[in-house]
Formats: C-alpha cells, sequence, structure tokens
C-alpha cells in the first residue's frame, strides 16, 4: 500500500518560511508526478502545486506563485514544498498526493493522498 | 481556470435511498478528465471515480459516473452507512486543477 507522510508544518508568523516534506514509499517515487494540495479545516480542498516525475516541470496555483516552491529528490524519494512569505490566509492542512499514471501517460489524475500536516500562520 | 460548482451544498438523507450529485464546470473539460472523491472527518479524500465514469480499484458498484462537457454526476444507487461524507469533483485535464466546493451527504 502507498504510502505518503507528510512533516514540517507548524505555527509560524506572517513574512516567514516554512519547508514542508513528504516522505514516499512503497511504490517507485520517480515514476510518478506529484501534487500538494491544502485543506482549511472545515473548508474545501485547493490545489496548490505539481512537479513532473523528473523534477523538471512545476507548476502553481495563482495565490502562492512567486512565493512557494515545490521540489522533489528522487534519491531520497521525498517531495518538498517552499512555502516563503506566508500569509495568514495560508493557513491549511497540506496534503502530499500522488498521481494515478506512471509519468509517460501524462495525465494527473490524483490517487492517493498522505494524512497532511498542518500549517498554521498566525503572528 | 475552470470553476467548477457543486450542487446542492448539503444532502439529508436515510441509509438505502438513492443520491444524484451535481458537478458544472464553467468550460468544458477536455477528455471527460472529471474525478469525484470523497472525504470523511479527520481523513484525506478518497478517490472514487475518474474519466468521469470509471470507477477507482476497490469502489463498490453502487456508485456511477456521467456526463461530458461541462455538466457531470455522481450517483450512489443505495447508500450505506460508510457513504454519508462530503463529496468533491475535481478537474485534472490541465493546470490550475481546481476542485468543487463539495456536498455534504449527510444522515437525516
Amino acid at each position: 500500500q502507498v504510502q505518503l507522510v507528510e512533516s514540517g508544518g507548524g505555527v509560524v508568523q506572517p513574512g516567514r518560511s516554512l519547508r514542508l516534506s513528504c516522505a514516499a514509499s512503497r511504490f517507485t517515487f520517480s515514476n510518478y508526478d506529484m501534487h500538494w494540495v491544502r485543506q482549511v479545516p472545515g473548508k474545501g480542498l485547493e490545489w496548490v502545486a505539481l512537479i513532473s516525475y523528473d523534477g523538471t516541470s512545476k507548476y502553481y496555483g495563482d495565490s502562492v506563485k512567486g512565493r512557494f516552491t515545490i521540489s522533489r529528490d528522487n534519491s531520497k524519494d521525498t517531495l518538498y514544498l517552499q512555502m516563503n512569505s506566508l500569509r495568514v490566509e495560508d493557513t491549511a492542512v497540506y496534503y502530499c498526493a500522488k498521481v494515478a499514471f506512471a509519468a509517460a501517460a501524462g495525465i494527473e489524475l490524483i490517487q492517493f493522498w498522505g494524512q497532511g500536516t498542518q500549517v498554521t500562520v498566525s503572528s | 481556470e475552470i470553476v467548477l460548482t457543486q450542487s446542492p451544498g448539503t444532502l439529508s438523507l436515510s441509509p438505502g435511498e438513492r443520491v444524484t450529485l451535481s458537478c458544472r464546470a464553467s468550460q468544458t473539460i477536455r477528455s471527460n478528465y472529471l474525478a469525484w472523491y470523497h472525504q470523511k472527518p479527520g481523513q484525506p479524500p478518497r478517490l472514487l471515480m475518474y474519466g468521469a465514469s470509471s470507477r477507482a480499484t476497490g469502489i463498490p458498484d453502487r456508485f456511477s459516473g456521467s456526463g461530458s462537457g461541462t455538466d457531470f454526476t455522481l450517483t450512489i444507487s443505495r447508500l450505506e452507512p460508510e457513504d454519508f461524507a462530503v463529496y468533491y469533483c475535481h478537474h485534472y485535464g490541465s493546470a490550475p486543477f481546481t476542485f468543487g466546493g463539495g456536498t455534504k451527504v449527510e444522515i437525516k
């Protein structure tokens, strides 16, 4: 069974930075594109970012573009989200998520989600 | 950006009832790249349907999906206790990917 374990969340002041990690196991991480998706508790889902299997292509939602950076280290089976210039409205549970189909398919369907890590931006 | 509008916002139903959820897109979703998830409190979403009408692995056949273009539907033929949750539609055709606002299916 695929396993995705997020870490790095916490409480941070507005304007500061935080880096989230997602440790992947039980599948060939380097074959799959990966997403970050966030959710304000009790609210809906918001897509944050996507990175291709090899790290060469990256896409961002408008609300985080220019502030957040998605990256990956395939030698460590780990996905990252560097979050800079954090705002109160970035407060959410952040999920990393694996796509359903291996890289060549080019289909970004989210198949499996981690349990999430809470990020709280507050002064 | 494709905006997905789900309706209704909340449904109050009893086990055994049939339920139909709607998801309308602001523009055509290419190749019917439309998925459905449900989410229970304290858990991440779980994939139910993809390609508008294909069931994900392990999803029972009481779940079915239909639609194309801009109008999509998820139907649960007979609600089981474990089906009470929030349901989200999601387009995954191209970035930016978006989710609908969700429909909560609650016990009446």
